[in-house]
């Protein structure tokens, strides 16, 4: 599996957008990319996924760059109950191998 | 649809116990997966059954885990004997087909605490 690299931490004022990086500049062709979110004290949470194409769903955005090394997810508008792990992960199998995340603060 | 559902939420053992987590998938997927949350490791991928076969169980730290999935609706993890280094969030996850196309979902989590 491709190796990511994710800020440690970031913050965002409530109702405003926020853009969580993720760098994959080892990914596969066939590597979809995948966003998991994790709130405190509950398991990790399906946010969104792609390939090459950028997606959209309910919950965020997800940018996919052209050359499929990077990608960015987007949350429109901040809420306090946004605040929580996001992990990117790469992936070809059917298994997932979580890093360590970015921890969004919502700021009020 | 109740979601993953693992049992218990809490279990505090004593070292040299035998501890028994258990885990119902989400009914009709048919891949499942455990995995291990501390501080100092994040997320660790344990085992993963499809069909309920084990098909890669190299996350197993030692020969005192074992898991099982007797039938598509259940499945246990097993720690004998318990140390406490084994203290940890531990997680179960079901898919449908794989998780490559399909989310995962994810059930509550059991915190095991061995003293």
């Amino acid at each position: 599996d491709a190796k990511t690299t994710q800020p440690n931490s970031m913050e965002s004022n409530e109702e405003e957008p926020v853009h969580l990086p993720c760098n994959h500049s080892t990914i596969s062709g066939t590597d979809y990319i995948h966003w998991y979110r994790q709130l405190p004290s509950q398991g990790p949470e399906y946010v969104i996924h792609g390939l090459t194409s950028n997606v959209n769903n309910r919950m965020a955005s997800l940018a996919i760059a052209e050359d499929r090394k990077s990608s960015t997810l987007i949350l429109h508008r901040a809420t306090l109950r946004d605040a929580a792990v996001y992990y990117c992960i790469p992936n070809t199998g059917n298994q997932f191998y979580f890093g360590t995340g970015t921890s969004l603060t919502v700021i009020p | 649809d109740a979601g993953v559902i693992q049992s218990p939420r809490h279990e505090v053992t004593e070292m040299g116990q035998e501890v028994t987590l258990r885990c119902k998938p989400i009914s009709g997927h048919d891949y499942l997966f455990w995995y291990r949350q501390t501080m100092m490791r994040g997320l660790e991928l344990l085992i993963y059954f499809n069909n309920n076969v084990p098909i890669d169980d190299s996350g197993m730290p030692e020969d005192r885990f074992s898991a099982k999935m007797p039938n598509a609706s259940f499945s246990t993890l097993k720690i004998q004997p318990s140390e406490p280094r084994d203290s940890a969030v531990y997680f179960c996850a079901s898919s449908l087909a794989g998780g490559r196309t399909n989310g995962y979902t994810f059930g509550s989590g059991t915190r095991l605490t061995v003293v």
